[in-house]
């Protein structure tokens, strides 16, 4: 699977958008990116994935460059029920599925 | 909405006691997963479990550990005896199998918190 790189954490403003960076620049043709995230000690909540196109859904909108080599999530008015550690995730669709998490961006959003 | 429901929420037992992490995946799944957090530490992945088999297992997932479907509606992890560093929580996960290949996501509980005296 390819690495991902995220910063350590993040701050945000509450209702603001929340702009959540991940370098996967080793990623190949056939792999996805997701998006988890993981509120305290709760289980890992899917949010979004994609392959080369952007992708929203009621969450969040998933933005990939154009050589796939880094990904953007954004959560467009982020509240303090976001705040979470967040966790992207490249993985090949039909070799293995398990989900390697790194240790993800901690999203602090303040009021 | 389905979801993954997972039992107990708290476990706690003495070390070299057996232990059964229980686990309901959304119905219509077919592909169940066990991950684990230790406190302070990064997910990881323990097995996967398809048709009644493991698919996939790691280097954590040894001899002393063991998963079952027993019926048609629950998954379970047993840890035959269980050691200091096997406190943790335990993540069971589960997808469906799309027709025609494509990639599926994977859906988690919320953990059954273990901790061994």
């Amino acid at each position: 699977d390819a690495k991902t790189t995220q910063p350590t954490s993040m701050d945000c403003a509450e209702g603001r958008a929340a702009n959540l960076p991940c370098n996967h620049s080793t990623i190949s043709g056939n792999e996805y990116v997701y998006w988890y995230r993981q509120i305290h000690s709760q289980g890992p909540q899917y949010i979004i994935h994609g392959l080369k196109n952007n992708e929203t859904n009621e969450m969040a909108s998933l933005i990939i460059t154009e050589d796939r080599k880094s990904s953007t999530l954004i959560l467009p008015h982020a509240t303090l029920r976001d705040t979470a550690v967040y966790y992207c995730i490249v993985r090949v669709a039909w070799n293995t599925d398990k989900l390697i998490f790194g240790t993800g961006t901690r999203l602090q959003v303040f009021p | 909405e389905p979801e993954v429901t997972q039992t107990p929420s708290h476990q706690v037992t003495q070390m070299g006691q057996e232990v059964i992490l229980r686990c309901v995946p959304i119905s219509n799944h077919l592909y169940f997963y066990w991950y684990r957090q230790i406190l302070g530490q990064k997910v990881e992945f323990l097995v996967s479990f398809y048709n009644n088999e493991i698919s996939e297992k790691s280097e954590i997932f040894d001899d002393q550990f063991s998963v079952e479907r027993p019926d048609g509606s629950n998954f379970t992890l047993k840890i035959r005896s269980t050691k200091l560093e096997d406190s943790a929580m335990y993540f069971c996960a589960s997808r469906e199998k799309r027709a025609g290949g494509g990639t599926d996501t994977q859906y988690f509980g919320p953990g059954t918190r273990l901790t061994v005296l």
